[in-house]
């Protein structure tokens, strides 16, 4: 069990570029959760998957965001034409089911120049 | 509105005291409740969880929590605190998606 992996750990972009993060979960877990900590702030939940079907999308979640998780797998994470508020740490969890621990990934640090 | 207060942004205590973190919640069910704790360059790591049952829960690294329904309360506690403690910890609430605090970050004298 090597826990939850993200891709890359660092990104740095301008405005208007697209960036993508991968995240890993760990291998028989079937929930996957996507999280956003700016600097100061506690994680903000973003979205969720049950193995390939994502179930809940937050409103912070705006139309320039997209999560897939194509196989129940690995999931991505795409921002489209980023600003510099998307400026932020993103984060992955996955669990077992639900109500069960969710285990973080380290997290893909994102700077918007 | 479901929401987590955690109203001590920073707090200093000397290495070898005792440690009380403050954590109180609004949620609309009954809640499941964490604390998450955060080292700089790392992932957040559970330290504990209640779910049901006994109020007073054990955790990883010596700490514990109790739940308090009435005052809608998951205080972090610890008797003596390491220098490795120093930290950012995080209550949160939730069943699916979790409600994170803002965070507690914790300093440590020696």
């Amino acid at each position: 069990d090597t826990g939850v992996s993200q891709d890359p750990r660092h990104k740095i972009t301008k405005r208007g570029q697209n960036v993508t993060f991968r995240c890993d979960p760990i291998s028989e877990h079937n929930r996957l959760y996507w999280y956003r900590q700016t600097l100061g702030q506690g994680p903000e939940f973003l979205t969720y998957f049950q193995n390939e079907a994502q179930l809940e999308k937050s409103r912070l979640l705006s139309d320039r965001f997209s999560a897939e998780r194509p196989k129940g797998s690995f999931s991505t994470l795409e921002i489209q034409r980023t600003e510099q508020g998307d400026s932020a740490m993103y984060l992955c969890a996955s669990s077992e089911a639900r109500q069960e621990t969710q285990y973080f990934g380290p997290g893909t640090r994102l700077l918007v120049l | 509105a479901q929401s987590v207060t955690q109203p001590d942004i920073h707090i200093t205590v000397s290495e070898g005291a005792s440690l009380e973190l403050r954590c109180n919640y609004s949620y609309g069910a009954t809640p499941y409740l964490f604390w998450y704790v955060q080292s700089p360059g790392q992932g957040l790591q559970l330290l504990l969880k209640y779910f049901s049952g006994d109020t007073l829960v054990q955790g990883i690294k010596g700490f514990e929590a109790e739940f308090k329904r009435s005052q809608s309360s998951f205080n972090l506690r610890k008797p003596s605190v390491h220098w490795s403690d120093a930290a950012e910890y995080f209550c949160a609430v939730g069943n699916d998606k979790i409600i994170f605090g803002k965070g507690t970050r914790l300093h440590i004298l020696p």
